[in-house]
Parts: C-alpha cells; sequence; structure tokens
C-alpha cells in the first residue's frame, strides 16, 4: 500500500518564488527521505531527515518532520528552471531495505 | 564514484522474446533494488538483493527473474512479458539497510522496456 501522499500532485511557480511540498504517512517511520526525478531518468536523493528530527536543512532545501502528525514538508527556496521535476518523499519503516514512495509532487519552475 | 549504470537504455521486445536488463555499481554497496515505474506514478519495489541474496521478492509474476553474480551486478532476465509490462525499469543500490542513512539509494537513469 502507499506509505506517503504528497500535496499538491502539481506545483507551477516562478522562477525565484520558494516551493513548498508535503507530505503524509501512515505507519511509525524511522527517517523519512526526499528524492527528485527529472523526466523519463532516476531519482536523486536530496535528504534524509531521522524520526527523532523536526528539522533539517541542506542549501535550499529545508524539510521538516511532525511525526505526531505524521507529515513532513519540503521546501526549496529561490527556485530555478532548474529545480522542474517531480519530488518524491519515501518513508523507511520497521522492514530493512525497503523505502515506500509516494505518489510524487510535479513541480514546474517557469522562466 | 556514485554512479548507477543500467542497460540498454531502450529495451523494444515481442512477447515471446527473452532480453535481460543489466546494472552495475561500483560504490561497495551490499543491497541492490528493482523498480518498475509507469508514468507518472512513484516507483514500486520488485527485488532486493542484500549481499548476493535474494531478501525482497515482492510477489512479482515468474516472467521476471532476478540474478546477483557478483555484489557489483545485477541483472533482470524477462521471458514471455505482457503489453503491461512495459515501463521504466530501475535499479539502485545502497551500503545496507538497516534503518539508517545507509539505506540512502541511488538509482541509475533506468531501462525503457516496451513490449509489442
Amino acid at each position: 500500500s502507499q506509505q506517503g501522499e504528497e500535496d499538491p500532485q502539481a506545483l507551477s511557480i516562478q522562477e525565484g518564488e520558494n516551493a513548498t511540498m508535503n507530505c503524509s504517512y501512515k505507519t511509525s517511520i524511522n527517517n523519512l527521505q526526499w528524492y527528485r526525478q527529472n523526466s523519463g531518468r532516476g531519482l536523486v536523493h536530496l535528504i534524509l531527515i531521522r524520526s527523532n528530527e523536526r528539522e533539517k536543512h541542506s542549501g535550499r532545501l529545508r524539510v521538516t518532520l511532525d511525526t505526531s502528525k505524521k507529515s513532513s514538508s519540503l521546501l526549496i527556496t529561490a527556485s530555478r528552471a532548474a529545480d522542474t521535476a517531480s519530488y518524491f518523499c519515501a518513508t523507511e519503516g520497521g522492514s530493512n531495505y525497503k523505502l515506500t514512495f509516494g505518489k510524487g509532487t510535479l513541480l514546474t519552475v517557469n522562466p | 564514484d556514485t554512479e548507477v549504470t543500467q542497460t540498454p537504455k531502450h529495451l523494444v521486445m515481442g512477447m515471446t522474446n527473452k532480453k535481460s536488463l543489466k546494472c552495475e555499481q561500483h560504490m561497495g554497496h551490499r543491497a541492490m533494488y528493482w523498480y518498475k515505474q509507469k508514468a507518472k506514478k512513484p516507483p514500486e519495489l520488485m527485488f532486493v538483493y542484500s549481499y548476493e541474496k535474494l531478501s525482497i521478492n515482492e510477489s512479482v509474476p515468474s516472467r521476471f527473474s532476478p540474478e546477483c553474480p557478483n555484489s557489483s551486478l545485477l541483472n533482470l532476465h524477462l521471458h514471455a512479458l505482457q503489453p503491461e509490462d512495459s515501463a521504466l525499469y530501475l535499479c539502485a543500490s545502497s551500503q545496507e539497510g538497516a534503518g539508517a542513512a545507509k539505506n540512502i539509494q541511488y538509482f541509475g537513469a533506468g531501462t525503457r522496456l516496451s513490449v509489442l
């Protein structure tokens, strides 16, 4: 079953604006990861946040995790056209190796 | 080198053909994965190999047969596929799966498979 549900399913913004994507999940997790996928390509790992962390930064990325609400958000600041991609959250729960991916948010950054 | 290499990039096959997808990594990772991804959908896990042994099979039909000849290579043998098997097949690797940052997965660019 799908663990993560991203919101919104699609987001279109102008270059320079911030983009926020949300992910909700159903069961307890060890960590939550965000991946980016350019059209028809492989996924690229962006950031991992552990279940005992609340916020993490990496460059223009900011991830928050609220385990009480079983939700996470990914903020991309000062977006660029090159940020156009699909973004997936992925949760790791009790089963080793297995990541469960959410349905993804398609982000379009217009120049 | 953080690269996972998949070949071929594109594959067209008939329903009676036998073909193989190949995946290679030289990062010393001991876990390797096959995913299937349909358009506008998330990747779906098919198989996981850990230390060259099949660890997870997500009830995949037997027309898909994985093989891990050594710690750097992963194959997916295809036989008698159906048109609905057309998809992007992604390979990934990770250091190990034990509930830590070591489960960060590195993906190849995928093989775009079309079954006619």
